[in-house]
């Protein structure tokens, strides 16, 4: 069964720091793989994904992840956090059997 | 313009009420969902369909039924409403050709008293 894991509950880190909030992922055959932010009462929006090519993939407000296909890891990456980014963030997974599953969220929260 | 629209988005209603919560996209899209997000925020898929047809349908008690009578709407029927039914249910979208990155409705807040 494919499966994710978000390791923090939650991330906390001053504005203008680098965020990092990690993802691993077990999925049978070429994973699919994304990350989404949820702001407080508002559904889930798109941030960046990865099917094939480049490991280090761009997407919307500044993000970006790397793909490591032998540690099985996508971890979302920002190089300055802005107080504007605290939300909370899905990673979410989807292989062989094409049902996506995401993982239980990371709040992050950005410090003044 | 909204791309995945879902109404209503709070429904309060009693045990034992039947209710509807609809959702449409305006993506031209060809896979929609259904999604449940409890009060932890753990996100759960409950079914989805391509093309109007059912092709995932999760652990999902019989009361909940998913209708589909356009590529573009998907409604989801719940019969007998239990207190562990609320919730907030999201309705999303995705194209298998641009890489099934989904899209969100706003969410609809069912509270079961």
């Amino acid at each position: 069964a494919q499966s994710v894991a978000q390791p923090e509950d939650q991330v906390n880190v001053a504005e203008g720091n680098p965020l990092t909030v990690k993802c691993t992922y077990s999925v049978s055959g070429n994973p699919y793989l994304f990350w989404y932010v949820q702001y407080p009462n508002r559904g889930l929006q798109f941030l960046l994904k990865y099917i094939t090519g480049d490991n280090l993939v761009k997407g919307s407000y500044g993000f970006e992840a790397e793909f490591n296909k032998s540690q099985t890891s996508f971890h979302l990456k920002k190089p300055s956090a802005l107080v504007s980014d605290s939300a909370l963030y899905f990673c979410a997974v989807r292989g062989g059997s094409y049902i996506p599953t995401f993982g239980r969220g990371t709040s992050l929260i950005v410090h003044p | 313009d909204t791309a995945v629209s879902q109404t209503p988005k709070y429904l309060v209603t009693q045990m034992g009420n039947d209710k509807s919560i609809k959702c449409e996209q305006n993506l031209g899209h060809d896979t929609m969902y259904w999604y449940k997000q409890d009060s932890k925020k753990f996100l759960k898929i409950m079914f989805s369909y391509n093309n109007k047809e059912l092709i995932i349908n999760e652990t999902v008690p019989n009361r909940f039924s998913p209708k589909s009578p356009d590529k573009a709407h998907l409604n989801l029927h719940i019969n007998s409403l239990e207190l562990g039914d609320s919730a907030v249910y999201f309705c999303a979208s995705s194209q298998a050709r641009s890489g099934y990155e989904q899209y969100f409705g706003p969410g609809t807040r069912l509270t079961v008293t």
